[in-house]
């Protein structure tokens, strides 16, 4: 079954202390990517990567970081967490390419406080 | 400025009734999709058009190119439509999708 798997699902953290949101795809896809959704304001991308060790910015990558050593793993890292990043955080992947279908993870919820 | 814009934000509609959600984007596109969050869930993929029109069970999705429009339709809604529509275009270049911000559909028995 095609799917994206993200971990932890949820998470209460204290502001500074660093953790990792995992991400793993099972479709061979290079292209994955990290969103934030909040209120109002819908999914905006944190970073993305085209494949291997090839990653950039997305629109607000401010305070996170991201790696792609693997193609299936694309993991989101917080180095020090701050209460603005509490938010609900999304993986997703799909082929290379504007027209093709973009597969999500279920969704990490996350608490900074 | 938003690449992508979505009509209504929120909508309430009785069970039975015919739905419309709309989405304008300003970009040239690949393609555009149409993805659906339940509440507290996951976001699934409805459709992705580049041309015409799709149908998938109740559900018939709709884009207009040269409009830079696109428009998602429920017949026969059920209360189990209730959901988040997301309208995302893949663009025609780059690698970035752009995401309207949603329209939160309440259907009521």
């Amino acid at each position: 079954e095609a799917q994206v798997t993200q971990n932890p699902r949820y998470l209460i953290t204290v502001t500074g202390k660093k953790l990792t949101v995992t991400c793993s795809q099972n479709m061979n896809h290079e292209y994955m990517s990290w969103y934030r959704q909040d209120p109002g304001l819908g999914l905006r991308q944190i970073y993305y990567s085209m494949n291997v060790e090839v990653t950039d910015k997305g629109d607000v990558p401010e305070g996170y970081k991201v790696s792609r050593k693997e193609k299936r793993n694309f993991p989101l890292i917080l180095e020090s967490p701050s209460p603005n990043q509490t938010s609900l955080y999304f993986c997703a992947s799909r082929r290379n390419g504007g027209g093709n279908t973009i597969y999500f993870g279920e969704g990490s919820w996350l608490t900074v406080v | 400025k938003n690449e992508v814009e979505q009509s209504p934000q929120n909508l309430t509609a009785q069970e039975g009734e015919f739905i419309t959600i709309n989405c304008s984007y300003s970009v040239g596109i690949s393609a555009l999709h149409w993805l659906q969050q339940h509440p507290g869930g996951g976001i699934v993929s409805l459709f992705m058009l580049s041309s015409g029109k799709k149908k998938h069970g109740r559900l018939i999705a709709t884009i207009n190119i040269q409009e830079k429009h696109s428009s998602l339709h429920i017949t026969a809604s059920h209360p189990r439509d209730s959901a988040v529509y997301i309208c995302a275009v893949g663009p025609n270049t780059g690698n970035q999708f752009y995401f309207g911000t949603g329209t939160s559909l309440t259907v009521i028995p």
